[in-house]
């Protein structure tokens, strides 16, 4: 079982609608949550993170956390172009980041 | 720029050789990690450093990668006998304390021949 889960993808969806990303985790001990975006040919950046289970809003993003589920998600509301990307879900667990594969959006316009 | 430096962006190498990146993180910032990139997948963790300490190493490396950060500055990843296998994107990243908000390079692109 890998360590942290997101689906690959890709995810379509129209401009100016809601993206929605999941990504499910399996060490309990997980301090801290990251969502980084990474355009294609390019490094992760990181856009997101979460530390407490709720919702954190910044922007047009939204993340979202429950640590009895071991479940995080982030939100894109009024999806643009320049949102098509690739997703990764970071958790970190003493000190490192462990990543999962990456969800790739498309908006459409 | 005050950004994470990586050299060189790109690496061509016959099989069997050695190879040697380097990373030149946020000048303010202590840790440094060195991650490995492969198509369709996300950053696998390689390393990490606590100014010049080696604090861990994954168990999935093979004791043909070394990496050194020897003033607690810039890193060194080295890549002894290349394989065709590593190909792949190596990048690093740096943080400030025992924070995980990363801030990564551009990465190093390496093909092995």
């Amino acid at each position: 079982q890998k360590e942290v889960e997101q689906n690959s993808g890709p995810l379509s969806v129209p401009e100016g609608a809601i993206a929605s990303l999941n990504c499910t985790y399996s060490d309990r001990g997980s301090q801290s949550f990251f969502w980084y975006r990474q355009y294609s040919g390019k490094s992760p950046e990181l856009i997101m993170f979460i530390y407490s289970n709720g919702d954190k809003e910044d922007g047009r993003f939204t993340a979202q956390l429950n640590k009895a589920s071991q479940y995080v998600s982030l939100l894109i509301r009024d999806s643009q172009p320049s949102d098509s990307a690739t997703y990764l879900c970071a958790v970190s667990t003493w000190g490192k980041l462990q990543f999962g594969a990456g969800t790739q959006v498309v908006v459409t316009p | 720029d005050t950004g994470v430096s990586q050299d060189p962006r790109h690496k061509i190498t016959k099989r069997g050789q050695n190879v040697t990146f380097r990373c030149d993180p946020i000048s303010e910032h202590n840790r440094l990690y060195w991650y490995r990139q492969t198509l369709g997948q996300g950053p696998e963790f390689l390393t990490y450093f606590q100014n010049e300490a080696q604090l861990e190493k994954s168990r999935l490396l093979s004791d043909r990668f070394s990496a050194e950060r020897p003033k607690g500055s810039f890193s060194t990843l080295e890549i002894q006998r290349t394989e065709q296998g590593d190909s792949a994107m190596y990048l690093c990243a740096s943080s400030w304390g025992g924070g995980e908000k990363l801030f990564f390079g551009s990465g190093t692109q390496l093909s092995v021949l």
